[in-house]
């Protein structure tokens, strides 16, 4: 069975710092992606990064970095110069394209706080 | 522009009363689902669909039924709606069932009483 792990339900960073929100997962599928969505209070899910197995580099996009480490089945991710904006949940998932049958698996969230 | 819309947003209803809510997306995608969220449990599939006419079920599926008749709608039906399926729920579709971000749907936050 695939199961995502968020260990953090809360984390608190001071602005234009750098944080890291922590994923690990589990699978039995040889091919896979990584999702991670972030929802602000308004509720809606916004699509940030996508890291697929066979990547051979880290997934970046802006301010977002997938540290993607697949032996230890970890892809968290990295925020740099973190924003009053950032203040949101996030989740990580996961899509496995073998027996997994390809739907898309969520962690429970972490819910990120940036101090001003 | 590109997006899933879903109707309504907000919905307090009563235990028995059938209701549906409505998903549409206007990017020809072929996958289509329904999640709920709720608190600390993060998202569960309900229902997901591949294409026209072919669903299937996901983590949670009862008490809810869904039907694919046209490509761009994909509406969930509550027949018996009860307080346990009070929740956050999300449409969403992509291209395709594997190798694709999905797209999200803004929500419809359902109490029933």
């Amino acid at each position: 069975a695939q199961k995502i792990t968020q260990t953090q339900p809360g984390m608190f960073v001071q602005e234009k710092e750098a944080v890291t929100l922590d994923c690990t997962y589990d699978t039995s599928d040889q091919s896979y992606g990584l999702f991670w969505y972030k929802q602000p209070s308004s509720g809606e899910m916004i699509f940030l990064i996508y890291q697929g197995s066979y990547d051979e580099q880290n997934a970046t996009e802006g301010r977002y970095s997938l540290n993607f480490q697949k032996a230890r089945k970890s892809a968290n991710l990295v925020i740099s110069a973190s924003q009053l904006g950032d203040s949101a949940m996030y989740f990580c998932a996961m899509r496995g394209y073998g027996g997994s049958q390809g739907n898309l698996i969520f962690g429970k969230g972490t819910k990120l706080s940036v101090k001003p | 522009e590109a997006q899933v819309t879903q109707n309504p947003r907000y919905l307090i209803t009563v235990t028995g009363k059938k209701l549906t809510v409505t998903c549409s997306q206007n990017m020809n995608h072929e996958y289509m689902s329904w999640y709920r969220q709720d608190p600390g449990l993060g998202l569960r599939q309900i229902y997901y669909s591949m294409n026209v006419e072919v669903t299937d079920k996901g983590d949670v599926p009862e008490g809810y039924k869904v039907s694919r008749k046209e490509k761009r709608n994909f509406p969930l039906i509550l027949e018996s709606p009860s307080p346990n399926q009070t929740s956050l729920y999300f449409c969403a579709s992509s291209l395709a069932r594997v190798g694709y971000e999905q797209y999200f749907g803004p929500g419809t936050r359902l109490t029933v009483t």
